[in-house]
């Protein structure tokens, strides 16, 4: 079935650094993938959708230059958190859509933690 | 009125009992609903998806969907201590967005031995 893989799953950086997130789609191409946020006993929340070769679309309220999104290739996704703060730490998630109803798999997710 | 909404929890049940967790949504153009599970600390797994007014189901698991009602629920029957986590209700939205799901706030399960 469809494979959705992230990395790193858990990642700890200081303060004012930046920190990449990849999201690959294993088994098939992705035009589309999306990046949520997740904190702790809240709900997922949609930050962005990424789009293949053109320019992602962010969320209202969610600060583009501070997450940056490229999707250069079909299968693969980044997301880089630019100078960190400590109430950016959360769990971060990315999907993608694939088959029939365009379903939504998931990655693993990734655990940043801003000391 | 979000967009979806779940039905508030946490939702216990004894074990080996039915648990029913319920979702309704606001859009009529929807097509496609799903349900994942989420355990803590880990990311949403697909648990089932349908697209057409009925049941649909899968060992332990059965969706129901009602479109006039805007309504779609899963059940689970004989439930077991395992199945505890959040059930998130997805749903696609219309026919434009490629892909892009709207999530419920999620339903806490707690199955009790």
């Amino acid at each position: 079935g469809a494979v959705v893989s992230q990395h790193p799953s858990r990642v700890i950086c200081k303060s004012g650094t930046s920190v990449k997130i990849e999201c690959r789609s294993l088994d098939f191409q992705a035009t589309t993938m999306f990046w949520y946020r997740q904190f702790p006993k809240q709900s997922l929340m949609l930050m962005a959708t990424s789009n293949e070769g053109s320019k992602a679309t962010y969320e209202q309220g969610v600060e583009k230059d501070k997450f940056l999104i490229n999707h250069a290739s079909l299968t693969l996704s980044t997301l880089t958190v630019t100078s960190a703060h400590p109430e950016d730490s959360s769990f971060y998630i990315c999907s993608a859509s694939w088959g029939v109803g365009n379903t939504i798999y998931f990655g693993e997710g990734s655990w940043l933690t801003v000391v | 009125q979000k967009e979806v909404e779940q039905n508030s929890g946490p939702l216990s049940v004894p074990e080996g009992a039915i648990a029913s967790l319920n979702c309704t949504y606001s859009d009529r153009g929807s097509q496609s609903f799903f349900w994942y599970r989420q355990y803590s600390g880990k990311s949403p797994e697909l648990i089932m998806s349908i697209y057409s007014n009925g049941d649909k189901e899968d060992g332990r698991f059965t969706a129901q969907l009602n479109k006039a009602s805007q309504y779609v629920s899963l059940l689970i029957r004989d439930s077991q201590p395992s199945d505890s986590a959040t059930y998130l209700c997805a749903v696609k939205l219309g026919t434009g967005n490629a892909g892009k799901s709207t999530f419920g706030d999620g339903t806490t399960l707690t199955v009790k031995p």
